[in-house]
C-alpha cells in the first residue's frame, strides 16, 4: 500500500506570497493533519480534516487554511508568507473513523522556504 | 506548559550500547494515547508504537523496548545494542482523545557511532 505523499517536496517563496501544499493520503485513510516543524518551535499542530470537515485546529493565525476534498485529499494553503513561516509541513493520515486517537502514518513532508 | 518533556536533547552513544530515551507528559485526561515516532535525515516520520492509558503493559519489538508508568507519567523508550541505522530524532507524542491532535516533545536526537 501506497505511503502519505506529499508534493512539492521543496518550495521557495518570498515574502508576501501565498503557497499550496498537497497530500494524499494513505488509500482507505480519512483523517488528513498537518504539523509545522521548525527548529525553534519544534513539531506544531495546525489543523485536522476527516470527510471533508476541518475537526480540530491548532494555534496558528488565519493566514493558515486548509480544506479536504471527497477522495480525502488535502491541501494547506498559506497566504501573506512571512520569513518564519520557513519550516518543514508534515501531512499525517490516518483511519479516523472513531472519536479516538488513531496512529497517524506522516508523509516525507515539503520543505518551505520563504525569502 | 509542556505537554511532552524530552528532556534529553541529544545522546551520543557506541554501536552495541544499550541507551533509553526519556518521555514525560502531562494531562489530566483518563483516556490518553502515547507514541514514539522516528525522524531520520530524511524528514520523514517513522511510526514506533502506539499505547493507551489503560494499558500499562511494557512492550518488547526486537531490540525496542517501551516503559510505561502511569505513576510518574512517563514513556521511555529502550534500544538494546544500538545500531548506526538507529541514528535519528526520537519523537515522543501524546493525543488526549481528541481527533488526532497530537502533542509532540522537543526530540531527543540520537547519533550512534561505529
Amino acid at each position: 500500500k501506497a505511503g502519505v505523499t506529499q508534493t512539492p517536496r521543496y518550495l521557495i517563496k518570498t515574502r508576501g506570497q501565498q503557497v499550496t501544499l498537497s497530500c494524499s493520503p494513505i488509500s482507505g485513510h480519512r483523517s488528513v493533519s498537518w504539523y509545522q516543524q521548525t527548529p525553534g518551535q519544534g513539531l506544531q499542530f495546525l489543523f485536522e480534516y476527516f470527510s471533508e470537515t476541518q475537526r480540530n485546529k491548532g494555534n496558528f493565525p488565519g493566514r493558515f487554511s486548509g480544506r479536504q476534498f471527497s477522495n480525502s485529499r488535502s491541501e494547506m494553503n498559506v497566504s501573506t508568507l512571512e520569513l518564519g513561516d520557513s519550516a518543514l509541513y508534515l501531512c499525517a493520515s490516518s483511519l479516523g473513523a472513531g472519536a479516538i486517537s488513531d496512529t497517524q502514518y506522516f508523509g516525507p513532508g515539503t520543505r518551505l522556504t520563504v525569502l | 506548559a509542556q505537554k511532552v518533556t524530552q528532556a534529553q536533547t541529544e545522546i551520543s552513544v557506541v554501536e552495541k550500547e544499550d541507551v533509553t530515551l526519556d518521555c514525560v507528559y502531562e494531562t489530566r485526561d483518563t483516556t490518553y494515547y502515547l507514541f514514539w515516532y522516528k525522524q531520520p535525515p530524511s524528514g520523514e516520520l517513522v511510526f514506533l508504537i502506539r499505547r493507551n492509558s489503560f494499558d500499562e503493559q511494557n512492550e518488547i519489538s526486537g531490540r525496542y523496548s517501551w516503559n510505561f508508568q502511569k505513576s510518574t507519567s512517563s514513556f521511555n523508550f529502550t534500544i538494546t545494542a544500538s545500531q548506526v541505522v538507529d541514528s535519528a530524532v526520537y519523537f515522543c507524542a501524546l493525543s488526549e482523545d481528541n481527533f488526532n491532535k497530537f502533542y509532540f516533545g522537543s526530540g531527543t536526537k540520537l547519533n550512534v557511532k561505529p
